[in-house]
């Protein structure tokens, strides 16, 4: 079957690092999403990686890893706005987003 | 990145009535649309999926007679709850993608059915 795993909760520090990880199983893969939800909104779109390595953007970077079927969300210099929920999504050989529950992460001063 | 804009953001009805929710790609030609539902505190679930021009194709377990899904062409798609009831009350939301790229989200639709 297909499964996506991410931790469900996590905690850091204002101005810190944090990396939430997740792993996918699909039927093929055609990419890894990141998507951001704040609470009561509609998620937007941080990042795509359809190929190994990793790519920055700003204070967030995403990493994967097709052969270990993984990837991880990195933010650095945490800021209060960043407390969100953080949806990892891997596209399938049908374009189909397979989504995972969600970590939501809590940012303390 | 791409902008979908999805209409209304907030909608209150009466049980029994029915209501569509807008999704339009403002600036692109969306060959795919997803339309999904979220209850609180819960992952986004995709309800169905539709192509221009064709009929959605709707995940197992959500009734296409009360979901009507229309994708009339490359910028719009319709979501229509038919015989909304207080069960139906949730956040909708809609994605646009092209052909290979990654999907766009709309700003979501608060459903509350009294």
């Amino acid at each position: 079957g297909q499964n996506i795993d991410q931790p469900t909760e996590m905690t850091a520090t204002e101005g810190a690092i944090v990396q939430i990880n997740c792993t996918y199983q699909t039927s093929g893969f055609n990419g890894l999403f990141w998507y951001q939800q704040h609470a009561g909104e509609a998620p937007t779109f941080l990042s795509y990686n359809v190929l190994d390595g990793l790519e920055e953007k700003g204070r967030f970077s995403s990493f994967l890893s097709r052969s270990k079927g993984y990837s991880y969300l990195l933010l650095k210099e945490l800021q209060m706005k960043d407390s969100a929920s953080y949806l990892c999504a891997a596209m399938d050989s049908n374009y189909q987003l397979i989504w995972g529950a969600g970590t939501k992460l809590i940012i303390k001063p | 990145g791409a902008v979908v804009s999805q209409h209304p953001s907030r909608v209150i009805c009466k049980s029994g009535t029915s209501v569509k929710i807008e999704c339009r790609s403002l600036d692109f030609q969306a060959t795919t649309m997803f339309w999904y539902r979220q209850f609180p505190k819960q992952s986004l679930m995709l309800m169905a999926t539709s192509n221009e021009g064709s009929k959605a194709t709707y995940e197992q377990g959500v009734e296409k007679d009360k979901f009507l899904i229309n994708h009339a062409s490359l910028t719009l798609s319709t979501l229509t709850v038919t015989s909304a009831h207080p069960e139906d009350s949730s956040f909708y939301i809609c994605s646009a993608r092209r052909i290979e790229a990654e999907a766009f989200f709309g700003q979501g639709t608060r459903l509350t059915v009294v």
